[in-house]
C-alpha cells in the first residue's frame, strides 16, 4: 500500500521569497516514483516536477526543486523566488515502479499555497 | 495537440440517472485512469486501465463501471447517480504505469 501525506492544509509566503511544501511517503516497493502537480483555481492539474526513486541527484525544474530525502521518506518541494501565480494547491503524489506493484498514481491531500504581495 | 479531452466539463444530474463522462487521449498512452476530487482529500482512484481490454478497480469503485475498447478512450459510466457522487471527475493518461501522468480538464458534477 501506498500514501502520501501532506501535513500542511495552507502556507502562505512573501512574494520573491523561497518556500518548502512537505512531503512525506510511505510503500513498500522498492522502485517508485515521486511527483508533483500544482491545480490553480481554474482547477486543471498541472505537471511541476518528477524524481524517481533510483534517481542519485534532487530533480530540478526552473524555480522548483525536489528535495529528495530517501531515507527519510520526504518529497519537499521547493519554489524559488515566489511570484503571485504560483498561488494555487500542491498536490504530491506517487506510483510505485515495480513489476507487479499496483501502479497507481497515490495523492495526499494538497497544500493551499497562496502568495502575498 | 488535443492531449487528454474529458466531456462535459460542467453535469448536473438527478438522483438515479445514469450517464457516461468521456475521455480521450491521443498521445498513444498504455495507461488510463478515473479519479475524482473532494474537498479535503485530494484525488482518489476510481478505475484505471493498463490497456485496451483491461481494466481494474481503485480505490473508490463502487457505482461506476469503466470499459476499454480502444486504446484511445476510457468512458466512466455512473449507474445510478447519487448525492454522494458529487464531485470533480478527472481522467488521466500515461505512457507507460510508471509515468508522468496528463491531466484532462476535469468534470464538475452535481448530483442533485
Amino acid at each position: 500500500a501506498q500514501k502520501i501525506t501532506q501535513t500542511q492544509p495552507g502556507m502562505f509566503v512573501q512574494e520573491k521569497e523561497a518556500v518548502t511544501l512537505d512531503c512525506t511517503y510511505d510503500t513498500s516497493d522498492p522502485s517508485y516514483g515521486l511527483f508533483w502537480y500544482k491545480q490553480p483555481s481554474s482547477g486543471e492539474m498541472i505537471f511541476l516536477i518528477y524524481q524517481g526513486s533510483y534517481d542519485q541527484q534532487n530533480a530540478t525544474e526552473g524555480r522548483y526543486s525536489l528535495n529528495f530525502q530517501k531515507a527519510r521518506k520526504s518529497a519537499n518541494l521547493v519554489i524559488s523566488a515566489s511570484q503571485l501565480g504560483d498561488s494555487a494547491m500542491y498536490f504530491c503524489a506517487m506510483r510505485g515502479l515495480t513489476t507487479g506493484s499496483a501502479r497507481q498514481l497515490t495523492f495526499g491531500s494538497g497544500t493551499q499555497l497562496t502568495v502575498l504581495p | 495537440n488535443a492531449g487528454v479531452t474529458q466531456t462535459p466539463k460542467f453535469q448536473v444530474l438527478k438522483t438515479g440517472q445514469s450517464m457516461t463522462l468521456q475521455c480521450a487521449q491521443d498521445m498513444n498512452h498504455e495507461y488510463m485512469s478515473w479519479y475524482r476530487q473532494d474537498p479535503g482529500m485530494g484525488l482518489r482512484l476510481i478505475h484505471y486501465s493498463v490497456g485496451a481490454g483491461i481494466t481494474d478497480q481503485g480505490e473508490v469503485p463502487n457505482g461506476y463501471n469503466v470499459s476499454r475498447s480502444t486504446t484511445e478512450d476510457f468512458p466512466l459510466r455512473l449507474l445510478s447517480a447519487a448525492p454522494s457522487q458529487t464531485s470533480v471527475y478527472f481522467c488521466a493518461s500515461s505512457l507507460w504505469t510508471g509515468g508522468r501522468a496528463f491531466f484532462g480538464q476535469g468534470t464538475r458534477l452535481t448530483v442533485v
